[in-house]
């Protein structure tokens, strides 16, 4: 079956820690998405790659960082975590021109 | 800012109640998404409304799309505990060069049996 995957599904870094988490998909998509969600909230769009090009969120510190080596596979990289980053990190998907966006099953980080 | 409010933000009730969530914006939509998350699991998408006043059905689940597009409810009916998660619509804006999308505040909601 076609889907996104994103591995691992726990991590548990320490302050300051650098840390990546992986994203990888067989849904064929040209637009992937980073989210970070905290307890029960909404999903927040940190960047999203459209093909190659990279779109940064205004309000994403530069703590966090992408790349996407290839179609299938996109990182998020975050440089120094501190407390506040702990949270529920969405990766998803979608077409070109469709709305319909397909999440994977998210990576829980704990900072310690 | 597009906001698109959910209500309620909980909902706590017994196996077999019907309920209704609601989702709410002053901006017109071009489509608008439904979306389940369960405990330390993705969000799971669960149907999509383009057209004005569309009603599409998903078993005991009904969504409907406002006349407007501003607005869209979920309806369950015979509500069960396997039901119980974290409900959030997400809509497209009209006249934006990509497919980014404005989610809900999520409505929470609990089936005991």
């Amino acid at each position: 079956d076609a889907m996104v995957i994103q591995n691992p599904r726990y991590q548990v870094t320490q302050f300051g820690k650098p840390v990546t988490l992986s994203c990888s998909q067989t849904l064929n998509h040209n637009v992937m998405y980073w989210y970070q969600q905290k307890s029960s909230q909404a999903p927040k769009l940190l960047f999203h790659y459209y093909d190659k090009d990279f779109n940064n969120e205004a309000d994403t510190p530069d703590n966090f960082q992408s790349r996407r080596p290839n179609t299938s596979f996109c990182f998020l990289d975050i440089r120094s975590p501190g407390l506040g980053d702990a949270a529920m990190y969405l990766c998803a998907t979608s077409g070109i021109g469709e709305n319909e966006q397909f999440f994977g099953p998210g990576t829980r980080l704990t900072v310690l | 800012t597009q906001l698109l409010e959910q209500s309620p933000q909980f909902l706590s009730i017994q196996e077999g109640e019907n309920l209704t969530v609601y989702c709410n914006s002053s901006s017109v939509f071009s489509s608008l998404q439904w979306y389940r998350q369960e405990p330390g699991e993705g969000p799971v998408l669960l149907v999509t409304v383009v057209t004005g006043g569309e009603v599409k059905k998903l078993k005991r689940l009904t969504f409907q799309f406002g006349d407007a597009r501003k607005d869209s409810s979920l309806h369950i009916t015979a509500a069960q505990p396997g039901d119980t998660g974290l409900y959030l619509c997400a809509g497209a804006p009209l006249n934006t060069g990509f497919q980014k999308l404005v989610f809900g505040t999520g409505t929470r909601l609990l089936v005991s049996p």
